[in-house]
């Protein structure tokens, strides 16, 4: 069936370095792909986007980067704060439509 | 302008008995949805209301689960004969209503079934 899935569960950073979150998905048709952080004991919080016309986008101190060949999406945080630790989720619209599909989530841990 | 609210933020029940979760979405914002999320996993859908419109029930687990939505603004979720396995943190998320719209998350209601 259709998933989202990423590869490492935990990833661990020294402050200031760069952080790369991956995630895999399987629905070639999916159209919009949303990155989200998660604090403990909040909701999840919206960081950046991208549509499928696109292979790279850039936030603050974030960038999206999609391969559709490989079907892969990642998230690269430039000068990892003790602020940036937190579950990350990646997250897919197939066709357009409304739904998302999460995957399972990366914790970031960054120490000081 | 205030953010997605949901009450209560934890609720402990025993097995059972029903429950009601409340979410009051974004003003202005015409969809809104409902996951669950377990420990450690990512979030399930479970459903989706847009305007007027029939809500998209695929993802309730079961007929336990309900959800209205009065007005076109806030939205209750009933879990009826809560079971142990109900435990999960649930989410409630609004939208413009556009599709691939930004999805604004409350802070969840923790639910723990005895």
């Amino acid at each position: 069936g259709e998933s989202v899935g990423l590869h490492l569960p935990t990833l661990s950073v020294q402050e200031g370095d760069n952080s790369i979150i991956n995630c895999a998905y399987s629905n070639s048709a999916s159209d919009y792909f949303i990155w989200y952080k998660q604090e403990s004991g909040k909701g999840p919080q919206f960081i950046i986007d991208i549509r499928s016309n696109m292979d790279k986008r850039q936030g603050q101190r974030v960038t999206v980067l999609l391969n559709k060949t490989v079907k892969h999406l990642s998230l690269q945080i430039a000068a990892t704060q003790p602020g940036d630790s937190a579950v990350y989720f990646c997250a897919e619209t197939p066709d357009s439509s409304y739904k998302l599909i999460f995957g399972s989530g990366t914790r970031l841990l960054v120490r000081p | 302008g205030a953010g997605v609210s949901q009450s209560p933020s934890n609720k402990v029940t025993e097995k059972g008995k029903d429950v009601e979760l409340r979410c009051d979405p974004i003003s202005g914002h015409t969809a809104l949805y409902w996951y669950r999320q377990s420990l450690g996993q990512g979030l399930e859908f479970l459903i989706y209301f847009q305007g007027n419109s029939a809500p998209d029930k695929s993802g309730l687990p079961s007929d336990r689960f309900s959800a209205e939505r009065t007005g076109g603004s806030v939205s209750t979720l009933t879990i009826q004969r809560t079971q142990q396995e109900d435990s999960a943190v649930y989410l409630c998320a609004s939208s413009p209503g556009l599709a691939n719209n930004e999805q604004f998350f409350g802070p969840g209601t923790r639910l723990t079934v005895l």
